[in-house]
């Protein structure tokens, strides 16, 4: 089991630049998370998919994030145009269902940087 | 105002010493879960409280739930440089899982 897969690792960007964040979760999850790391807001939740449709996505900033996931093996979450608020590091989990008690698998996240 | 209220924020300490760090709410939950994360890594889970006053053991770590599912805590005994991370606790807040804001633990060797 590799787990889950996030790409690209390290992001550095200017403002303005479109963002594109890959994830690829384990195998037989039904459920995907976005989510937002920082020092100030800790993990923050984005939006999350269940069977690949996307339940609640209230945690999303404002219209710059889209999420996408196409099939359920692959999600994408993009933002256009990026802000230097935007730096994060951004993490993608998946877990077998969206029951309260189902483990969250992470990602090693993606770590943002927009000068 | 955070969901799940998480102290110390954190914890310096030297290798060998006990320690314990809270996760407090004013909500009641049906479940909580620890999970711990390295630097440059994703958080991993540690374990899932689901029944009042429930304690679980794993190795040196030991977690309880609080009587009213409304609170935990997580007892590390002779702390090892390997217990370093941030410590999170997580449960279910309007239909999503919510995480409090961690503590950090340094264990000095």
């Amino acid at each position: 089991d590799a787990g889950v897969i996030q790409s690209p690792r390290h992001e550095v960007t200017e403002m303005g630049q479109e963002v594109t964040l890959r994830c690829k979760p384990i195998s037989g999850h039904n459920s995907l998370f976005w989510y937002r790391q920082t020092m100030m807001r800790g993990l923050e939740l984005l939006i999350y998919f269940n069977n690949n449709v996307p339940i609640d996505d209230s945690g999303m900033p404002e219209d710059r994030f889209s999420a996408k996931m196409p099939n359920a093996s692959f999600s994408t979450l993009k933002i256009q145009p990026s802000e230097p608020r935007d730096s994060a590091v951004y993490f993608c989990a998946s877990s077998l269902s969206t029951r309260d008690n189902s483990p969250l698998h992470f990602g090693n996240g993606t770590r943002l940087t927009v000068t | 105002t955070q969901l799940l209220e998480q102290s110390p924020q954190f914890l310096s300490i030297q290798e060998g010493e006990n320690l314990t760090v809270y996760c407090n709410s004013s909500s009641v939950f049906s479940s909580l879960q620890w999970y711990r994360q390295e630097p440059g890594e994703g958080p991993v889970l540690l374990v899932t409280v689901v029944t009042g006053g429930e304690v679980k053991k794993l190795k040196r770590l030991t977690f309880q739930f609080g009587d009213a599912r409304k609170d935990s805590s997580l007892h590390i005994t002779a702390a090892q440089p390997g217990d370093t991370g941030l410590y999170l606790c997580a449960a279910e807040g309007g239909n999503k899982l919510v995480f409090g804001a961690g503590t950090i633990l340094r264990v000095k060797s």
